[in-house]
């Protein structure tokens, strides 16, 4: 069975600091997906990442960076000199490979990032 | 307009009382996905449809019904609200080509109901 779990409920900051929310997830595939989203005050979803279980290599784009690791099954997220607009609950999900497509998302329960001036 | 569009965005019911939900979508995409999203609890799967003729339960499921009226409409019904419904609710689609898009899902931007 799949499952996703993240930790850290919340986590407090000062604008500037550096902060990692881990991620860790159970799945028996071999094929899978795992995604991050954000969600700010206003509700929506807002997409920040997808990787594929063959590509293990971090990846940057600007102030976030994802560490992917296969042997401990972690997929963290950090962001370098956190700003209040980072201020958000963000979601770490997990994707089986099925048929083809994109099967059932599954997420962890989210962690609340408060970054604080 | 959106690619998919939840209607309606904000709901208040009472107790007992039948409810629809309704999602469309633009995306042109065979699959689609209910969530319901509770504090502390992350989006919790209620139904899923990769087809018109396919219809799968979710985590959570009870109390709620689907219907999947064409490849882009998928409705969520309560047929009898409770107040433990009272959540978030999220529509979203999925491509069936995974290569074809990185981003893989999208989401509506949700449904806020509350059961009193």
């Amino acid at each position: 069975a799949q499952k996703v779990t993240q930790a850290q409920t919340e986590i407090s900051v000062v604008e500037k600091e550096d902060v990692t929310l881990d991620c860790v997830y159970e799945t028996r595939d071999t094929t899978y997906y795992l995604f991050w989203y954000k969600q700010p005050p206003s509700g929506e979803l807002v997409f920040l990442i997808r990787r594929n279980s063959f590509d293990e290599q971090n990846e940057i784009s600007g102030r976030y960076s994802w560490n992917f690791q296969k042997s401990t099954s972690s997929f963290n997220f950090t962001i370098t000199a956190s700003q209040v607009v980072d201020s958000a609950v963000y979601f770490c999900a997990l994707s089986e490979g099925f048929s083809g497509g994109y099967n059932k998302l599954i997420f962890g329960a989210g962690t609340r990032l408060a970054v604080h001036p | 307009d959106a690619d998919v569009t939840q209607t309606p965005r904000n709901r208040i019911t009472k107790t007992g009382k039948r409810i629809m939900l309704e999602c469309s979508q633009t995306k042109g995409h065979d699959r689609m996905y209910w969530y319901r999203q509770d504090p502390g609890l992350g989006l919790r799967l209620i139904y899923y449809s990769f087809d018109v003729k396919d219809i799968n339960k979710g985590e959570i499921s009870d109390g709620y019904s689907v219907s999947r009226q064409a490849q882009a409409k998928f409705s969520l019904s309560l047929e009898s609200a409770i107040p433990n419904q009272t959540a978030l609710y999220f529509c979203a689609t999925s491509d069936n080509n995974r290569d074809r898009a990185n981003y893989g899902y999208t989401f509506g931007s949700g449904t806020r109901l509350t059961v009193v």
